[in-house]
């Protein structure tokens, strides 16, 4: 069965940078674009970024564009997303998205002094 | 790019009827597939509606779909409420390949 499992939360102070990790297993990896989505505490659902089948075309939510940059490796089966120039406002837990019915269980960022 | 518009909260006793609207602010509704998603707290946002009006399999036939070019609008509808209902409650649509989310919509079952 498809499994999506993120890593790479943690607590990082605003203008440092993380990177986020996506291991996808139980399905052809390199077949599918993906998706990354978060929820800031007490929030609704925000769509971050996708990337295409493979990894050629990209697109990122206004509030992360030139900030974060999403990409994969095939071979691993591995997704990632690179945050940089970390704000309070991304704190939020930030899942790994397939499609509509496979999400990932998400990994909590939080962005503090 | 096009905004989806949910009401903040929804309440209703067990064993009635809901319906739960997702407006979107331009272009049409029909243009884009509609999905929703039931979030319980704590929990991962998991699929109860897909395609505008089909279910996933395991997700219970209470729960329905439908799209209203008229209002421009999505709608949930949720019949013989439970108790276990109770959980926040998204649209989400796409243009492109870029998802659009709805703010949410809090269900109270009491």
């Amino acid at each position: 069965q498809v499994q999506l499992v993120e890593s790479g939360g943690g607590v990082v102070q605003p203008g440092r940078s993380l990177r986020l990790s996506c291991a996808a297993s139980g399905f052809t990896f390199s077949n599918y674009g993906m998706h990354w989505v978060r929820q800031a505490p007490g929030k609704g659902l925000e769509w971050v970024a996708i990337i295409s089948y493979d990894g050629i075309d990209k697109d990122y939510a206004d509030s992360v564009k030139g900030r974060f940059t999403v990409s994969r490796d095939n071979s691993k089966k591995m997704l990632y997303l690179q945050m940089s120039g970390l704000r309070a406002e991304d704190s939020a837990v930030y899942y790994c998205v397939k499609d509509f019915s496979h999400w990932g269980q998400g990994t909590l960022v939080t962005v503090s002094s | 790019k096009f905004m989806l518009t949910q009401p903040h909260s929804v309440s209703e006793s067990p064993g009635k009827t809901v319906t739960i609207s997702c407006t979107r602010s331009s272009g049409s509704i029909a243009s884009n597939s509609v999905h929703w998603y039931q979030q319980r707290p704590g929990s991962v946002p998991a699929a109860v509606i897909y395609e505008d009006d089909q279910r996933p399999s395991g997700v219970p036939g209470r729960f329905s779909g439908s799209i209203d070019t008229s209002s421009n609008s999505a709608s949930l509808t949720i019949s013989d409420l439970k108790t276990e209902d109770e959980a926040d409650y998204y649209c989400q649509s796409h243009y492109g390949t870029n998802w659009v989310f709805g703010g949410g919509t809090w269900l109270t079952v009491l």
